[in-house]
C-alpha cells in the first residue's frame, strides 16, 4: 500500500513556462514534506520541504503548496529551466517520531524542453 | 571530494551467490540509511543506523544483514541472492535521526541478479 504518490510518470514543459508537479499522501499523520530531484546515475538531492503548520514554502524558483484537507502537494518551478529536467520524487514523514524515514513517491521525470 | 560514496556502482551477480555493497559517509553524519528503488521507481527504507545502533528495521528478509563498524560507514550484506533483489540501493546519511536534518543520498548500486 503506497502512502505516497505521484500519479504522472512523465511532464514536458516548455522552457520558461511554468512546471507543476503533483503527489498525494494517504496518511493522514504525516506533517511534513519534502521534494527532491535526482539526475540519472546520481542520487536524489534535497530541494525544498515544508511542515503541515504552513501551506506555502517557496526558495527562488521553486514553491511548494500543501493542501492538507485534500492529502495534496505540488512544486511549482517558474520559469522553468532546461536544467530542470530530471526525476522528481516526493517525500513525507511524521515528526516526533523518534527515528524517522521518509516515504517516497515513485517519481515524476520532467523534461524542459527549449 | 564525495560525501556519500557507495561502492561498487554497478553489481551483476548470479541467484545464490552473497554480496556486500559498501558506504562511507565524510560529513560527520550520525544517522545513515539504506533505501531500495524497486521495479516501480518506489524508494523504500530498509535499515537506519544512528551512531552505528540499529534504529529501523523494515520488513526486509533476514538474507539482508546491514553492519556499520563506526559511524562513518554501513555496508550491506546479502546472502543467497534471488531474482527479485535486483533493484538500485541507495546510501543517505543525515546529521541526526529526525528530519530536522536533511539527507544526502549516495549516487546507488544498482545489483542486478541473473
Amino acid at each position: 500500500d503506497q502512502q505516497v504518490k505521484q500519479n504522472s510518470p512523465s511532464l514536458s514543459v516548455q522552457e520558461g513556462r511554468i512546471s507543476i508537479l503533483n503527489c498525494d499522501y494517504t496518511n493522514s499523520m504525516f506533517d511534513y514534506f519534502l521534494w527532491y530531484k535526482k539526475y540519472p546515475a546520481e542520487g536524489p538531492t534535497f530541494l525544498i520541504s515544508i511542515s503541515s503548520i504552513k501551506d506555502k514554502n517557496e526558495d527562488g524558483r521553486f514553491t511548494v503548496f500543501l493542501n492538507k484537507s485534500a492529502k495534496h502537494l505540488s512544486l511549482h518551478i517558474v520559469p522553468s529551466q532546461p536544467g530542470d529536467s530530471a526525476v522528481y520524487f516526493c517525500a513525507a514523514s511524521a515528526l516526533g517520531e523518534g527515528a524517522q524515514k521518509l516515504v517516497f513517491g515513485q517519481g515524476t521525470r520532467l523534461t524542459i524542453n527549449p | 571530494d564525495t560525501a556519500v560514496s557507495q561502492t561498487p556502482k554497478y553489481l551483476v551477480t548470479q541467484m545464490g551467490n552473497d554480496k556486500s555493497i559498501k558506504c562511507e559517509q565524510n560529513l560527520g553524519h550520525d544517522t545513515m540509511y539504506w533505501y531500495k528503488q524497486d521495479s516501480k521507481k518506489f524508494l523504500k527504507i530498509m535499515f537506519s543506523y544512528n551512531n552505528k545502533e540499529l534504529i529501523i528495521n523494515e520488513t526486509v528478509p533476514n538474507r539482508f544483514s546491514p553492519k556499520s563498524p563506526d559511524k562513518a560507514h554501513l555496508n550491506l550484506h546479502i546472502n543467497s541472492l534471488e531474482l527479485g533483489d535486483s533493484a538500485v540501493y541507495f546510501c543517505a546519511s543525515s546529521q541526526g535521526p529526525t528530519l530536522n536534518y536533511g539527507y544526502t543520498f549516495g549516487s546507488g548500486t544498482r545489483l542486478t541478479v541473473v
